[in-house]
């Protein structure tokens, strides 16, 4: 399958600051990607859904000022956690779709933020 | 409209047994169902995926039954083995949108 890579796989950060996370389709060129945030033993939540070369499209209650997407490219996404806090630790996912088939998702690894 | 309901939340099952998952859908506008595994600390993989044209895929030890009129598919691992223990969520995409089951935790006993 195709490959998605995400770094860095885990961060501490202190409280108050920034944290950025990657995330590439190694193979393929992603117009779409997304971003999930998954709590222990939960399902995946879509925080947003970010489109090469234009603003992100967030979910509803998720504050897009807190976590800024760029799709610089049709390889690269990028989430930034905002000066964090220790409610924002969890475990960020993400995902690109492969233009090519119809509702294809690859995932990354994931990244694990711990706030401190 | 959008949910995706997923059964059991959780699984054991013995080596060599049979492991089934099973999810409904209620929006007829997906079009494409996968199954993705998903081990601890690791990001969900794609396992097997479907589409509503065919009633049933195999690959392997997995199989996906899919049941159109009762908006329902589910997985089967056949054989299952201890490695297979991990978090199994179905999927449902139709357009851009793809909504996930809450997951199932299957462990395998040795």
């Amino acid at each position: 399958g195709a490959v998605v890579s995400q770094h860095p796989s885990w961060v501490i950060c202190k409280s108050g600051t920034s944290v950025k996370i990657e995330c590439r389709s190694l193979d393929f060129q992603a117009t779409t990607m997304f971003w999930y945030r998954q709590f222990p033993k939960q399902s995946l939540m879509l925080m947003a859904t970010s489109n090469e070369g234009s603003k992100a499209t967030y979910e509803q209650g998720v504050e897009k000022d807190k976590f800024l997407i760029n799709h610089a490219s049709l390889t690269l996404s990028t989430l930034t956690v905002t000066s964090a806090h220790p409610e924002d630790s969890s475990f960020y996912i993400c995902s690109a779709r492969r233009t090519s088939v119809t509702g294809e998702l690859f995932f990354g690894e994931g990244s694990r933020l711990t706030v401190l | 409209q959008q949910q995706v309901k997923q059964s059991p939340q959780s699984l054991i099952v013995q080596k060599g047994g049979i492991s089934i998952i099973n999810c409904a859908y209620e929006n007829t506008a997906f079009d494409y169902f996968p199954w993705y595994q998903q081990f601890p600390g690791k990001g969900p993989a794609l396992l097997i995926a479907i589409r509503p044209d065919v009633s049933e895929k195999k690959e392997g030890r997995f199989t996906i039954s899919f049941n159109k009129s009762a908006k329902q598919f589910s997985l089967h691992i056949m054989d299952s083995q201890p490695g297979d223990s991990a978090t199994y969520f179905c999927a449902a995409s139709g357009g851009f949108k793809t909504i996930f089951g809450a997951g199932t935790r299957l462990f395998v006993k040795a």
